[in-house]
Parts: C-alpha cells; sequence; structure tokens
C-alpha cells in the first residue's frame, strides 16, 4: 500500500539557519509528489510538486526539494529559515490518476528570533 | 474566482445530531475530494468525486455521505454525529489528471459533545 512517511513531528531551527524537512514515500509506480504548508489556522497551500524530468524542483517562498528515487525521499530544503516559515509541513503523495493524495503525518516548524 | 469555499468555519453537534458541511468550487474542476485532519495523523480521504454523479469513499468513510449533483457543489452529510468525528475538515478540488494540484479551502472545524 501507498504511506507517505515525515520522521520528524516536530523541528526548531534559528532564524537565518538552513533547514531540510525529510519525507518518505512507499509507492510502487512514477510517484507523483508534492509539499504543502499550513499556517496557523488556515488552510494548506502547495509549495511545489514533482511529476518527472529534474530532480531538483523549486517552490515558492524560496523552498526547494529533491526527488531521490533510490532512497525513496523528497525532502524539502530551504538555506535561510525566516520567522514567518513558522508552520505545518505535510508531504504528499498522489495516488493513481486521480486526484486522491496520501499525506504524511506532518512537521511542524518553529522559528527562534 | 473565490476559488474553493467551505461553510461554516466553525461548528458545535451534540452527539447523535446531523449536518451538512457545504464545499463549493468555481473553477469548473471535475475532481473533488473531502479530508479531515487529525492532531498526528496528518490528513485523511474520506470522500471523492471524480465528476458529477460519481463518488467514491476514501480511507475513513464510515459515518459520512456525500453527493455530487453539479460541478460545483460537493456538501458532506455527518449522519449522526459522534465525538471521534471531531476534527479539522478541508474540501479540495483540482482538474481531473495526476499532474493538476488540489486546491484546499479554508477549512471547517467541527467539534462534537
Amino acid at each position: 500500500a501507498q504511506s507517505v512517511t515525515q520522521p520528524d513531528i516536530h523541528i526548531t531551527v534559528s532564524e537565518g539557519a538552513s533547514l531540510e524537512l525529510r519525507c518518505n514515500y512507499s509507492y510502487g509506480a512514477t510517484p507523483y509528489l508534492f509539499w504543502y504548508v499550513q499556517s496557523p489556522g488556515q488552510g494548506l497551500q502547495l509549495l511545489l510538486k514533482y511529476f518527472s524530468g529534474d530532480t531538483l524542483v523549486q517552490g515558492i517562498k524560496g523552498f526547494e526539494a529533491e526527488f531521490k528515487r533510490s532512497q525513496s525521499s523528497f525532502n524539502l530544503r530551504k538555506p535561510s529559515v525566516h520567522w514567518s516559515d513558522a508552520a505545518e509541513y505535510f508531504c504528499a503523495v498522489r495516488q493513481g490518476q486521480g486526484g486522491k493524495l496520501i499525506f504524511g503525518q506532518g512537521t511542524e516548524l518553529s522559528v527562534k528570533p | 474566482n473565490a476559488g474553493v469555499t467551505q461553510t461554516p468555519k466553525f461548528q458545535v453537534l451534540k452527539t447523535g445530531q446531523s449536518m451538512t458541511l457545504q464545499c463549493a468550487q468555481d473553477m469548473n474542476h471535475e475532481y473533488m475530494s473531502w479530508y479531515r485532519q487529525d492532531p498526528g495523523m496528518g490528513l485523511r480521504l474520506i470522500h471523492y468525486s471524480v465528476g458529477a454523479g460519481i463518488t467514491d469513499q476514501g480511507e475513513v468513510p464510515n459515518g459520512y455521505n456525500v453527493s455530487r449533483s453539479t460541478t460545483e457543489d460537493f456538501p458532506l452529510r455527518l449522519l449522526s454525529a459522534a465525538p471521534s468525528q471531531t476534527s479539522v475538515y478541508f474540501c479540495a478540488s483540482s482538474l481531473a489528471g495526476a499532474t493538476y494540484e488540489q486546491y484546499f479551502g479554508p477549512g471547517t472545524r467541527l467539534t462534537v459533545t
């Protein structure tokens, strides 16, 4: 069965430091992968997506993610974190040709001043 | 475009009551879905629809009904609310096809006492 795992429930980084959020997936075919961000009390906003081609994808707000098939990973990175990046981040894989998404458990990011 | 709208934003129900969560989109998207979000569990798919008149179950469908009489609307019905249905509910929509992103509504926070 398809699944997504985000090993880190909560991460704290200092403002200006680099960030990497981990995501591992289990999927038989070529995965369609997404990262969403959810600010407190808000809905989900798409940060970036991977379908095929270049394994390093750029997203909004300075985020990027690298798809590594050999490691079944799709880790999210940002070189320098801003206080406004504090939020919950979800990795997801799209199941089949329809729109069904399987989400990871989420990683809550806190940013220290 | 208003995007995906959900009403109400907040709702408190007593055990055994019924209610309908409303979801509408004005982007002419074929695909619509309902997720529930619970702490530490990410988002889980309740029901989805690939077009008017077509619905199917997701991962956690028990206790919920849906129908899709128009492209725009996809209401979620709780037949007899239970405390286990206390959650935040998100509606999402997308064009058909795996490469299209899902757009999420702002969510409905439901408490069942």
